[in-house]
């Protein structure tokens, strides 16, 4: 059973037009819970950990948020050069880092 | 530069013949991490190592080792590599495992 599932899979928006990311986790004892940026061919890049329920950061379009069950990515006036692949990530009591499978983000002009 | 530096970024080989993917960080990580990437997969973490001379099995380790003799460096050996095999990997490190990783640029494999 998957422990990280992301939402929607695609996800197409004109430039401007604002939307959220979702992913959703059934760990126990959440230690972090990481997002990542892909770009095609390229190694992920990470964005943001977020640590516990109610925390939120932000960078440039990007905000993320934090509660018991799940995360949102939201993106604000994207652009597209903020066109790529969006991975959710959480880290368990164990020692795994399990990824979701992404959510591809295309942006057109 | 902080980056993690994978070898080589491409690489296509035959049936049982052994080979290494190198794997160095310049940033001092004790954590450092190799995952396969497969289409409607995902990541998938293949072995860890939280210091030097200690590694442990990830989700998928059958096919594969691991050595962590120096900080910096933690190679990848497929001491005989099969078909199902042929995957895009990546080699990650971090100070702390619950710290954001930084990943390689990754090396796409294909066994033939």
């Amino acid at each position: 059973e998957d422990q990280v599932t992301q939402s929607p899979e695609a996800l197409r928006l004109q430039e401007g037009e604002s939307s959220s990311l979702n992913c959703s986790y059934t760990v126990s004892g959440l230690r972090g819970l990481f997002w990542y940026r892909q770009d095609p061919g390229k190694g992920p890049e990470f964005l943001f950990t977020l640590y516990s329920a109610g925390e939120e950061k932000e960078k440039e379009r990007l905000k993320a948020t934090l509660t018991k069950k799940e995360s949102f990515l939201h993106i604000t006036a994207p652009k597209p050069e903020d066109s790529a692949t969006y991975l959710c990530a959480v880290l368990d009591s164990g020692y795994a880092l399990n990824f979701g499978k992404g959510t591809s983000l295309l942006v057109t002009p | 530069e902080a980056q993690v530096t994978q070898n080589p970024r491409y690489l296509i080989t035959v049936t049982g013949k052994k080979l290494t993917v190198t794997c160095s960080q310049n940033m001092n990580h004790e954590y450092m991490s190799w995952y396969r990437q497969d289409p409607g997969l995902g990541l998938r973490q293949i072995y860890y190592s939280m210091n030097v001379e200690v590694t442990d099995k990830g989700d998928v380790p059958e096919g594969y080792k691991v050595s962590r003799k120096e900080k910096r460096n933690f190679p990848l050996i497929l001491e005989s590599p099969s078909p199902n095999q042929t995957s895009l990997y990546f080699c990650a490190s971090s100070l702390r495992q619950s710290y954001g990783y930084t990943f390689g640029s990754g090396t796409r494999l294909t066994v033939v």
